[in-house]
């Protein structure tokens, strides 16, 4: 089965300043997707950014970029120019690609943006 | 387009009582998992519908249990609720495979408490 570790339950950084969340991952599969969440006060999920195993080149999404290590299985997101609306709890979540949708979730991670 | 929707969006239900979650995914998708999320064990995958049939279980007990309606909609139910039940339960809904993009969108949650 697999699983997914975010090793940081909290992180700070100050407004305009770039900061990293770490997850790692294991899994015997070769192909799969990964994601970000975010998950303000407000409780919605929103989908912050997702990368396919198979490609090698980083996703990007505005401020939001990852380091994807495969062989290492580490799947970090890195937000650009923090900005007091990115403070929310973020969660990795991977999902096979066996048959159907599901998401496995790590712990999560809540980052708070100070002014 | 509209997102995906959750109905009620608060519960509260007294232990022994059953009890039953609605959920509408985006206009076109098919494919609709339910989540739970509680502050011990994180998000928990319960199950997942497509085309009216379930297509994945996670591992919970048999108390739980869902459906989904030729449109899409899907239902879960929880009999014989128990203290531990409180949570956030979570909807998400997931495009065609064709798209080639395997994301889920979630909808706002419903809150029950049991009692």
């Amino acid at each position: 089965a697999q699983t997914v570790t975010q090793s940081q339950p909290e992180m700070s950084v100050q407004e305009a300043e770039t900061v990293t969340l770490s997850c790692t991952y294991d899994t015997s599969e070769s192909d799969y997707y990964l994601f970000w969440y975010k998950q303000p006060p407000s409780r919605q999920m929103i989908l912050v950014i997702r990368q396919e195993a198979y490609k090698q080149q980083n996703a990007t999404e505005n401020r939001f970029s990852v380091n994807f290590q495969k062989a290492a299985k580490s799947f970090s997101l890195k937000i650009s120019d923090s900005q007091l609306g990115d403070a929310a709890m973020y969660f990795c979540a991977y999902r096979t690609m066996e048959y159907g949708n599901k998401l496995v979730f790590g712990a999560g991670t809540i980052l708070r943006v100070k002014s | 387009k509209a997102g995906v929707t959750q109905t009620p969006r608060y519960l509260i239900k007294t232990r022994g009582q059953q009890v039953t979650l609605s959920c509408s995914p985006i206009s076109g998708h098919r494919s609709v998992s339910w989540y739970q999320q509680t502050p011990g064990q994180g998000l928990q995958f319960l199950f997942e519908y497509f085309s009216e049939t379930q297509r994945n279980k996670g591992n919970f007990p048999g108390r739980f249990s869902g459906r989904q309606f030729s449109n899409s909609r899907s239902e879960m139910n929880v009999s014989t609720l128990e203290l531990g039940d409180s949570a956030l339960y979570l909807c998400a809904s997931s495009p065609p495979l064709t798209l080639g993009t395997y994301e889920q969108y979630f909808g706002p949650g419903t809150r029950l408490t049991v009692t």
